[in-house]
Formats: C-alpha cells, sequence, structure tokens
C-alpha cells in the first residue's frame, strides 16, 4: 500500500497571504495525484489532478507542483472561502487508491 | 452531474445495509464508479471500486468479503450491499465518479456525492 503523508497537520495562514501544503508518497507515484478541498459537513472537490492540473472551475489561485513522491498544493492568495481541510490522493496503484491524512488550513 | 446516496442508518454489529447512489447528468456506463468513506473526525478511506462495464470490481481489504459493490445501467445507479458490519465500519460513505472514461483504467474522482451515514451500533 502507498502510504500518503501530509504535512503540517494544521497551517494557520492569515487572508491574503499564501500557503503551501505539502504530500509525500512512500514511493513514486508519477503524477498521479489529485487534491481536493473539504469544508465542513460538506463533500470533497476536486482541485487539482495529474500533478498540477486545476480542475474546471478552479480560481487560478490554486496550484500544484511535484511528481514522484513530493507534491505541494500553493494557494496564493488566501480568501476566506479556502479555509477547509485539504486532501491528496494517489490513484497511480489504482484502483487501490490512498489518501493523505489532510491538512487544516485555518484562518491566523 | 449529480449523484445522491441513501440507504444509510443504524444497524446492530453484524447486521446489514445496501447503499444506493442515483447518478444523473452523465454517461453512467462510461465511468468506473467507487465508494470511500470518511469515519467521524477522520480522513478519507477506500471502499470499492467497479469498472464502467461492472465486469471489473475491487475491494480494500478491510472489507473484502463483507462488501458487495455492484451497478445497475438501467437504472443509472451504484449500490454497495455491506454485510457482517463492524463497529469500524461507521462512516459517511461517499460515491464518487471516475474523472476520465478509460477502461481498463482508473482514475482521480471528480464529481462526489453527498454523503450517506453508517451508524453501526448496539
Amino acid at each position: 500500500e502507498i502510504v500518503m503523508t501530509q504535512s503540517p497537520a494544521t497551517l494557520s495562514v492569515s487572508p491574503g497571504e499564501r500557503a503551501t501544503l505539502s504530500c509525500r508518497a512512500s514511493q513514486s507515484v508519477g503524477s498521479n495525484l489529485a487534491w481536493y478541498q473539504q469544508k465542513p459537513g460538506q463533500a470533497p472537490r476536486l482541485l487539482i489532478y495529474a500533478a498540477s492540473t486545476r480542475a474546471t472551475g478552479i480560481p487560478a489561485r490554486f496550484s500544484g507542483r511535484g511528481s514522484g513522491t513530493e507534491f505541494t498544493l500553493t494557494i496564493s492568495s488566501l480568501q476566506s472561502e479556502d479555509f477547509a481541510v485539504y486532501f491528496c490522493h494517489q490513484y497511480n496503484k489504482s484502483p487501490f487508491y490512498t489518501f493523505g491524512q489532510g491538512t487544516k488550513l485555518e484562518i491566523k | 452531474v449529480q449523484l445522491v446516496e441513501s440507504g444509510g442508518g443504524l444497524v446492530k454489529p453484524g447486521g446489514s445495509l445496501r447503499l444506493s447512489c442515483a447518478a444523473s447528468g452523465f454517461t453512467f456506463s462510461s465511468y468506473a464508479m467507487s465508494w470511500v468513506r470518511q469515519a467521524p473526525g477522520k480522513g478519507l478511506e477506500w471502499v470499492s471500486t467497479i469498472s464502467g462495464s461492472g465486469d471489473s470490481v475491487y475491494y480494500a481489504d478491510s472489507v473484502k468479503g463483507r462488501f458487495t459493490i455492484s451497478r445497475d445501467t438501467s437504472k443509472n445507479t451504484l449500490y454497495l450491499q455491506m454485510n457482517s458490519l463492524r463497529a469500524e465500519d461507521m462512516a459517511l460513505y461517499y460515491c464518487a465518479k471516475d474523472g476520465l472514461p478509460v477502461v481498463g483504467d482508473y482514475w482521480y474522482f471528480d464529481y462526489w456525492g453527498q454523503g450517506t451515514r453508517v451508524t453501526v451500533s448496539s
């Protein structure tokens, strides 16, 4: 099983600042990595797939980078609606998918 | 695209439930579908996937032999039959649509339902 490890568990950032979230895979997943945003009481929403491709309707302030085992999600200028939990998801060994444990992005 | 889950509820340990996911807004038979669960306050855990044709099914080790995934193309509905339920199966169960209509391969999830809650308690 590919283990996905996200860091930090909680990130406190002020609105308007940049946030960088990390995700590490226990073995290479190539570029087969997605990021999701989840707000309380809501289903996850796809933000990024193929490590760096924004999903339909996702603002340009969201960007993804990385390949192999190291990935980052950057939100360039945080808006109030961006405070949520973010999950990474590998689909290289699909469909035996695994997710990171999540990073909670909170208002500083 | 719309995915609407139903069928969750309270069940005793060892009991059974069948979850349903009604899909609309896309060609249901062209896409693999999956169930993903989230225990209270926890992260996401993949449960099961079925190919677009229904010919191929996959399960997490934690549910293999107890859960059965299926789909009915005539009804555009995905199912999860859950037997021998345990306390550790208690979670919000989401159905999710595969991102690409590629036969024999499986991708990220581009749409999720709102989930149906399963509670296992005596």
